[in-house]
């Protein structure tokens, strides 16, 4: 079976700052996808970003991108200029069936 | 649009009662899902249709039926609430596997 790591429980960053969320996976498929989603207070769960993993470039959103490496299966998604709106949880899911981490919580500093 | 409407937002149960999660989405979209949310473990796959009268298990099935008779719906019963299915309920939809999935709103539900 499937299964996503998400190794930081919490992570913190200054406004306008670079962070990066970690995410590694396991699986025995060659073709897949991967996925990051964002879930405020509201609880509403929000698309990211998505990775196809065929495809060697590393999709990118506005302010948001990945690091996709698949032979290591790791999956960290980059968010630049880091913004109030961005505090949430972030969760990293893997395929059809959406297999999530754990999340990690994002918190942004003024 | 309405996308994704989940109801009721919020249940108590007591233990041993039995409800029905409505899930319905307007966007025509085959595939379904219902999730589980506990805090430090994701979201969990609880059961999934991929069309009308198609469903299948997830991770955590038990203690949890679905149907699907239309294409809109897809409720989740619990038959026999227990305190251990305290949780956030999530149904989604996309319009085939590995597309961009929709969440309702989520129900929490808390059995006493």
């Amino acid at each position: 079976a499937q299964t996503v790591t998400q190794s930081q429980p919490e992570m913190s960053v200054q406004e306008a700052e670079t962070v990066t969320l970690s995410c590694t996976y396991d699986t025995s498929e060659s073709d897949y996808y991967l996925f990051w989603y964002k879930q405020p207070p509201s609880r509403q769960m929000i698309l990211v970003i998505r990775q196809e993993a065929y495809k060697q470039q590393n999709a990118t959103e506005n302010r948001f991108s990945v690091n996709f490496q698949k032979a290591a299966k790791s999956f960290s998604l980059k968010i630049s200029d880091s913004q109030l709106g961005d505090a949430a949880m972030y969760f990293c899911a893997y395929g059809n069936k959406l297999v999530f981490g754990a999340g990690t919580i994002l918190r942004v500093k003024s | 649009n309405a996308g994704v409407t989940q109801t009721p937002k919020f249940q108590v149960l007591k233990t041993g009662q039995s409800m029905t999660l409505q899930c319905a989405q307007d966007m025509n979209h085959e595939y379904m899902s219902w999730y589980r949310q506990d805090p430090g473990m994701g979201l969990r796959l609880i059961h999934y249709s991929v069309g009308a009268g198609i469903t299948d298990q997830g991770e955590v099935p038990n203690g949890y039926n679905v149907s699907r008779s239309t294409t809109e719906d897809f409720p989740l019963r619990l038959l026999s609430a227990a305190p251990s299915q305290t949780s956030v309920y999530f149904c989604a939809s996309s319009s085939f596997l590995n597309t961009e999935a929709f969440f309702g709103q989520g129900t929490r539900l808390t059995v006493v």
